[in-house]
């Protein structure tokens, strides 16, 4: 029963390091999402995409790029990365037909940038 | 703007019963969702509240009053596997999830 898995955990870049978070969900979702979470402060939407080789900007997407070639996973690039991008990444995943909307989260990456 | 309110830090000892209240203002409404999330971990679907009233799962209850922008979520029989941030978010018109920034719960035995 993997779900969402996160890949890498942890890691330290250096400033203008450029780097790709992979998302993988063995349910079958239709829509995934690409959130950070920062200390006092609620999840933010980076990116989501609603299927396969579809993608779309959410709240706080400069900075970043996202691709979709397959359904069950999603990338996340940093281009040039900033100490401003560090935070903690979580990817998630939901059913297109899910009435409540409930995500299915990965167990986050840890990203600090120096 | 849009906006979701919740106390940063509540404490409560076990046993007891603790209730988290989240206020919001947001563009439209499509439901308001409270996830648990343990330090370190992912957060995890605690509850879904859609129309006016209580859900009740266990030892977790969920409220809300869409004509007062108002939840909560009330834990009874409080254990210290409880200790966790409790994470309100709403859905919006635009189906989009706005997050509050999440109730640090300390359990006191």
């Amino acid at each position: 029963n993997a779900g969402v898995t996160q890949t890498p955990k942890f890691r330290v870049l250096k400033t203008g390091q450029s780097m790709t978070l992979l998302c993988a969900q063995d349910m079958n979702h239709e829509y995934m999402y690409w959130y950070r979470q920062d200390p006092g402060m609620g999840l933010r939407l980076i990116h989501y995409s609603v299927g396969e080789g579809t993608t779309a900007k959410g709240e706080v997407p400069d900075g970043y790029n996202v691709s979709r070639l397959k359904k069950q996973n999603f990338l996340l690039g940093l281009e040039s990365a900033a100490p401003s991008q560090t935070s903690v990444y979580f990817c998630a995943s939901s059913r297109r037909d899910e009435v409540t909307g409930e995500l299915f989260f990965g167990e986050g990456s840890r990203l600090t940038v120096l | 703007g849009q906006n979701i309110d919740q106390p940063t830090e509540m404490t409560a000892t076990e046993g007891a019963i603790v209730q988290i209240n989240c206020t919001y203002q947001t563009s439209g409404f499509n439901g308001l969702f409270w996830y648990q999330q343990h330090a370190g971990e992912a957060p995890t679907f605690l509850s879904y509240n859609v129309l006016d009233g209580l859900e009740e799962k266990g030892r977790f209850s969920s409220f809300l009053s869409r004509s007062k922008g108002y939840s909560y979520l009330l834990l009874k029989e409080l254990q210290m596997k409880d200790s966790a941030s409790y994470l309100c978010a709403v859905m919006d018109s635009n189906y989009q999830l706005i997050w509050g920034a999440g109730t640090k719960l300390i359990i006191k035995p």
